[in-house]
Formats: C-alpha cells, structure tokens, sequence
C-alpha cells in the first residue's frame, strides 16, 4: 500500500542554519504530498502542499518540491530560527481512498 | 481562517469508562476523519465519515469505536468501553472533497486513560 518514509530525528541544528528533511513516498498514481508541523502543545498545522509532478510547495520560508522521478519530497529551509523548533510530518493523499498517510514524523530542535 | 473545532482539549477517564470526543468541522467541508497518535509514535488513520455513513475505517477502529454526525456542524467519537492502550492524541479532520484535497485538523484532544 501506499506509504511515507522519512528521516528520522531528532534533528538538531544551530539558528540560521540550512534544513533539510528528506521524505519520499511510495504510491499508485499521483498522490498529493503535504507537510504538516506540529508546534510544542499544538495541533498538526498544514505547512504547505505540492499536487503534482513538479510543484514548488512554499510557506514561511520552507520549500519542497514534487519529485516524480526520485518519488521525494523533501523539505528545505534557508535559515531557521528558534521557533521552527517542531515536529515536522510528511504525508501524501492519493487519488484511490479518502485518507491522508503520514510519516513518523521528524522532531527539529533550533539552538539559539 | 476557518478552522477544525475539537472539545475537550484533555480528558482523564477510567479504564472501562465511556468517552465522547467532540468536533466541529469547517463548515462548508463535507468528509470528516478521525486520527489518532499515541505518544512519540505516528499519526495513524482510524475512519473517514461521508454522506452521514462511514467511507472508510482502519483495522484499529473495532467494535468499540463509533462515529456520529448527530447535527449539522458536530462530529463524535465515542469509546465504548475505555482500554489503558486507548491514551493518545485524537485528532479531527476535515475536507472539501475528497481524495487529494487538503484535509484540515484540529488541535486535537489528548485523552488520557488511567
């Protein structure tokens, strides 16, 4: 069945450093690849989406791009900050069933 | 912004007991979902609500389980009888359409069984 992978954590990095988390998804057809954030305390915030082969998703700095060919999506950031400090999950919807398929999650710690 | 409703934010119950996790999905969406992530492992699917029937359910939605839909703008989840392994974050969900739309969640409700 369909499936997320993604790098696992924690992630710790200095303020102003260069993120990257690596997520690639194994699916029928075409899914749509989402990244959703979970701050400290908090729900599970859609950070950004991307729904076809190609797509630039983007959102407060972060980016991921729909990589058809290498079946990735992973997720970039110039320069973080202290409060990116989240649990950050890959997820991916495909065309054939109603439900969303998350990764494990991968937990980011910024040190100031 | 439009946003997934979920009360209460924390509730510690006995094993054994019944609980009703409530939802208020946006209001113009109209699949809702519950999913559930017990503590520092994934968020995992449990069923999908369409059309006043269930779309889909996982393999840890049993008997024990059950969704309604008892008004226009609320969606419930109730746990008939309440097991130790229970004790997770339950979250809501909801979408516009289906397959591949974004699907919205609440803040989730952290349910703790003792």
């Amino acid at each position: 069945g369909d499936s997320v992978t993604q790098m696992e954590g924690p992630v710790t990095l200095s303020e102003e450093a260069f993120l990257t988390i690596n997520c690639t998804y194994t699916a029928t057809g075409y899914p749509s690849l989402f990244w959703y954030v979970q701050y400290p305390g908090e729900g599970l915030q859609l950070l950004l989406k991307a729904t076809k082969a190609d797509d630039k998703g983007s959102n407060k700095g972060f980016e991921a791009t729909y990589r058809k060919e290498t079946t990735s999506f992973h997720l970039e950031k110039g320069s973080v900050q202290v409060s990116d400090s989240a649990v950050y999950f890959c997820a991916l919807t495909s065309n054939r069933d109603d439900k969303i398929i998350f990764g494990k999650g991968t937990r980011l710690h910024i040190l100031p | 912004e439009p946003e997934v409703t979920q009360t209460p934010s924390h509730q510690v119950t006995q094993m054994g007991q019944e609980v009703i996790l409530r939802c208020v999905p946006i209001s113009n969406h109209l699949y809702f979902y519950w999913y559930r992530q017990i503590l520092g492992q994934k968020v995992e699917f449990l069923v999908s609500f369409y059309n006043n029937e269930i779309s889909e359910k996982s393999e840890i939605f049993d008997d024990q389980f059950s969704v309604e839909r008892p008004d226009g703008s609320n969606f419930t989840l109730k746990i008939r009888s309440t097991k130790l392994e229970d004790s997770a974050m339950y979250f809501c969900a909801s979408s516009n359409v289906a397959r591949g739309d974004t699907i919205y969640f609440g803040e989730g409700s952290w349910l703790t069984v003792v």
